[in-house]
């Protein structure tokens, strides 16, 4: 069935290195794509979006690359912090149901 | 900065009896989800709610769940009776539109 997936189920990275995540999906009616960050025993957390019309965005230490002819997402973590420890999830939305879709997670562990 | 309320923040239960959770979103946002999250998963979406409107319930196991959103803007979610197998996360989001959606703390049930 159609589906959101990550690549990796863990990464371990070194404090103040990138970070690079990365997601594919395999419906190409999808057209807007969000990254959460989950700490252990809390509810996912907004980190960046991206809609189907844009092939890159930029936050706060984060960047999140869309490329739709290979239907893939990454998620770009710049200078890595012990605090970015979690699991990332990234979901997408086809505006016609409203409902977001996950993937399985990926747990980034930063090493000091 | 606005959040999403879920209480209790973890519930423990025998099988067979009933159980309840609540949920306040941000204020102002119609869309209200409810999620399941099975350890090590993504969430699942149980139902969507518009204003007081299900507008999709299609993964509830209606033979036990149950959800209402009785004015629009709280929401109840309750199980009965509460299997071995529902033991899991349960996340609420909302939305002001059908994308970007804010997850509550979410409640941790275990059924004994």
């Amino acid at each position: 069935g159609e589906s959101v997936g990550l690549h990796l189920p863990t990464l371990s990275v070194q404090e103040g290195d990138n970070s690079i995540i990365n997601c594919a999906y395999s419906n190409s009616a999808s057209d807007y794509f969000i990254w959460y960050k989950q700490e252990s025993g809390k509810g996912p957390q907004f980190i960046i979006d991206i809609r189907s019309n844009m092939d890159k965005r930029q936050g706060q230490r984060v960047t999140v690359l869309l490329n739709k002819t290979v239907k893939h997402l990454s998620l770009q973590i710049a200078a890595t912090q012990p605090g970015d420890s979690a699991v990332y999830f990234c979901a997408e939305n086809r505006r016609s149901q409203g409902n977001l879709i996950f993937g399985k997670g990926t747990k980034l562990s930063v090493k000091p | 900065e606005a959040e999403v309320a879920q209480s209790p923040r973890y519930k423990i239960t025998e099988k067979s009896q009933a159980v309840a959770f609540w949920c306040d979103p941000i204020s102002g946002h119609a869309t209200l989800y409810w999620y399941r999250q099975i350890l090590g998963q993504g969430p699942e979406l149980l139902v969507q709610f518009q204003d007081e409107s299900v507008v999709d319930d299609s993964q509830l196991p209606k033979d036990r769940f149950s959800a209402e959103r009785l004015k629009g803007v709280d929401s109840t979610l309750k199980i009965q009776p509460a299997e071995l197998g529902d033991s899991a996360m349960y996340l609420c989001a909302s939305s002001s539109r059908a994308d970007t959606q804010y997850f509550g703390p979410g409640t941790r049930l275990t059924v004994l």
